[in-house]
């Protein structure tokens, strides 16, 4: 058990549809990274957050938005879901940046199913 | 930060050392040698990391060549939970995203 906590584990929606995914970081950690893992794609990392504010993006779609909370939890929002958005999406949390030791730890995921 | 290259699958014998080698030749001096593994489609799991002097902790040894261009990562006697997928990655120690590329399908075999 990371101590990274992510809800729901499973979800199931139509095309055209929202969902918001979320993640509790492991006490005392300040950064959320999301990254998403499709079959064809492999994991890619989406977007990080550091302390409520957004340090960093990566191959996140327009139709894909995060935000980090005052108590560190992070909500990723996906909307206009496509079939294509099938994935698992993780979590992860580490403690600082520029610490000299920033080890990220993954939560369980999510399976988003677009049907 | 710098590409890897990782055999794309290996086999070993229960209770015998796992292995799994990883090339990384562009590695600049201040970037650190991580591993990490995926049980099926669990969330990744950290083993280990190190810039350039061996590691070990109670999951694995991380053995780096002294040029720093590889490294091996040694889980010294292998169960049959250690069946994943295995991940070098190679980073600056400073925050930041973790690029994950195909990694080594190690199966531990009965």
């Amino acid at each position: 058990d990371s101590g990274v906590t992510q809800t729901p584990k499973h979800l199931i929606t139509a095309t055209g549809q929202r969902v918001t995914l979320r993640c509790s970081p492991r006490s005392g950690d300040l950064s959320v990274y999301w990254y998403q893992q499709s079959l064809d794609q492999g994991l890619q990392f989406l977007i990080q957050y550091y302390n409520g504010e957004e340090r960093a993006k990566g191959n996140i779609l327009e139709r894909f938005s995060a935000q980090q909370f005052p108590d560190l939890h992070s909500e990723l929002n996906l909307s206009s879901l496509e079939l294509g958005d099938s994935a698992l999406y993780f979590c992860a949390s580490s403690p600082f940046l520029g610490w000299s030791t920033d080890t990220q730890y993954f939560g369980p995921g999510t399976r988003l199913t677009v049907l | 930060d710098a590409k890897t290259t990782q055999p794309p699958s290996m086999d070993c014998a229960e209770g015998r050392a796992a292995n799994l080698p990883c090339n990384h030749s562009t590695i600049s001096g201040n970037e650190y040698v991580y591993w990490y593994r995926q049980i099926h489609s669990q969330g990744p799991q950290y083993i280990i990391h190190g810039l350039k002097n061996n590691e070990t902790n109670e999951m694995a040894s991380l053995i780096i060549t002294e040029d720093r261009k590889s490294s091996t990562l040694i889980l010294p006697h292998a169960t049959l939970r250690d069946t994943a997928v295995y991940y070098c990655i190679v980073r600056i120690n400073q925050g930041g995203k973790l690029i994950f590329g195909q990694g080594t399908e190690l199966s531990v075999k009965p």
